[in-house]
Order: structure tokens, then C-alpha cells, then sequence
């Protein structure tokens, strides 16, 4: 069984701080990772993925996220957030082969102007 | 232009009613899914359709239907309804290629289901 764990469920900074909110996985094989925001009473909308290649990709809004293997984590950064960052990150994992993506529990961002 | 259309945007039902939830997508995508979302679960994937042909089905409970009557048209229909059936039900595509890596899902805004 394949789970998604994102351990923090706030994150509360100021605008122009950095962030990181963490994602592990808990598969072991191949794994395509991605990452989503939800804003309040919307759908979600894509960030950024990894399935190969680089371990940093670089997503929109100046989003970026690693993977690491040896670590299971796939977390999601940014230098400088805006008031208008604030939502709800989701993590998700899926292998190859297979439809079904599993979500992290989602890590909701409040942004201080 | 909304390019993914899911309609009503909100539903109130009665326990044990039939209600059907309506998807359309006009990303040209051959891959569709339903998850649903509420207070007590986080996103839960419940199926994918790929070419109108289901692919994945992680509900365990019948009374959930997905049907797919054209290729960009994905409707869920729940019957039986029962109040912990409460929560958002979120329609969402991909346009999917060959190999591992998976494409970018593109979400619909949401049907928020109330079950009384």
C-alpha cells in the first residue's frame, strides 16, 4: 500500500519569508509525484511534478520542489511567498502503470501580509 | 472559458434519493477521474476512465456509478444516499501518453453534495 504523509497541516509565515512544506512517500519502486493548491472553495490546480531526471523541478509561481529517494520526501519550497500563496498544498504520488493517485491529508498556508 | 464543467454546484438530497453528478471536459483529454473530498477523509481518488473505458475503481461501495456517455462527458450517479455521502466531488482529466510518467490533472470546480 502506497501512503502520502504531509506532517504539517498549518504553516503560518509573513509575506516575503520563505517556506517549505513536507511530503513523504512510502513506496519504494518507481513513483511520479506532484504537487497541487487549492484555494478556498475551488478545484485544484496543478504545481509542479517529478517522475525522472533532475530532482529539483521548478513549478509555476516561483514554486520549486526536491525529491529524494533516500529521504521518501518530495517537499515544496518557495523563497519569497505572497499573501496570495495562501491555500491548501496537496501531495500526490501515483506509480507507473497504475490510475489511482494518492493525496497527502493537504498542509493549508496562511501568508501574513 | 471553464474547461472543465461540473454541474449543479451545489446538491442537497434526501437520504435515500438517486442523484447524479454531471462532468463535461473540453481539454480534448482521454482520461477522466472523480475523487471526492471532505471533512473527515482528504482526497480520495474513487475512479478513472480512460477512452470511456473504466480503468480504476477504488469505492467499495456499488452505489456509486460512473458513466460515461460521450468521450469528454464522466457523470457520477449515486444512489441510496446517505448523509456520510456529504462532501465535494471533484471531476478531473489528464491527457495521458505511454510510460510511467503521468500528465498534469486538470480539475473541475466542484460539486458540494449535502445528504440529509
Amino acid at each position: 500500500t502506497q501512503t502520502v504523509s504531509q506532517s504539517d497541516a498549518h504553516v503560518t509565515v509573513f509575506e516575503g519569508d520563505s517556506v517549505e512544506l513536507r511530503c513523504n512517500y512510502s513506496y519504494g519502486g518507481s513513483i511520479y509525484l506532484s504537487w497541487y493548491i487549492q484555494h478556498h472553495g475551488r478545484g485544484l490546480q496543478f504545481l509542479l511534478k517529478y517522475y525522472s531526471g533532475n530532482p529539483v523541478v521548478q513549478g509555476v509561481n516561483g514554486f520549486e520542489a526536491e525529491f529524494s529517494k533516500s529521504d521518501s520526501s518530495f517537499h515544496l519550497r518557495k523563497a519569497s511567498v505572497h499573501w496570495s500563496d495562501s491555500a491548501v498544498y496537496f501531495c500526490a504520488a501515483s506509480r507507473p502503470g497504475y490510475q489511482n493517485f494518492y493525496f497527502g491529508k493537504g498542509t493549508s498556508l496562511t501568508v501574513i501580509p | 472559458d471553464p474547461k472543465i464543467i461540473q454541474k449543479p454546484k451545489y446538491l442537497v438530497a434526501v437520504t435515500g434519493s438517486e442523484k447524479i453528478l454531471i462532468c463535461e471536459q473540453y481539454l480534448g483529454h482521454n482520461a477522466m477521474y472523480w475523487y471526492r473530498q471532505s471533512a473527515k477523509k482528504p482526497l480520495e481518488f474513487m475512479f478513472s476512465y480512460s477512452y470511456q473505458k473504466l480503468m480504476d475503481n477504488q469505492t467499495a461501495s456499488s452505489r456509486f456509478q460512473p458513466q460515461s456517455s460521450k468521450k469528454n462527458h464522466l457523470d457520477l450517479q449515486i444512489t441510496a444516499l446517505k448523509p456520510d455521502d456529504s462532501a465535494t466531488y471533484f471531476c478531473a482529466s489528464s491527457q495521458e501518453g505511454t510510460g510511467g510518467a503521468r500528465a498534469e490533472q486538470f480539475f473541475g470546480p466542484g460539486t458540494r453534495l449535502t445528504v440529509l
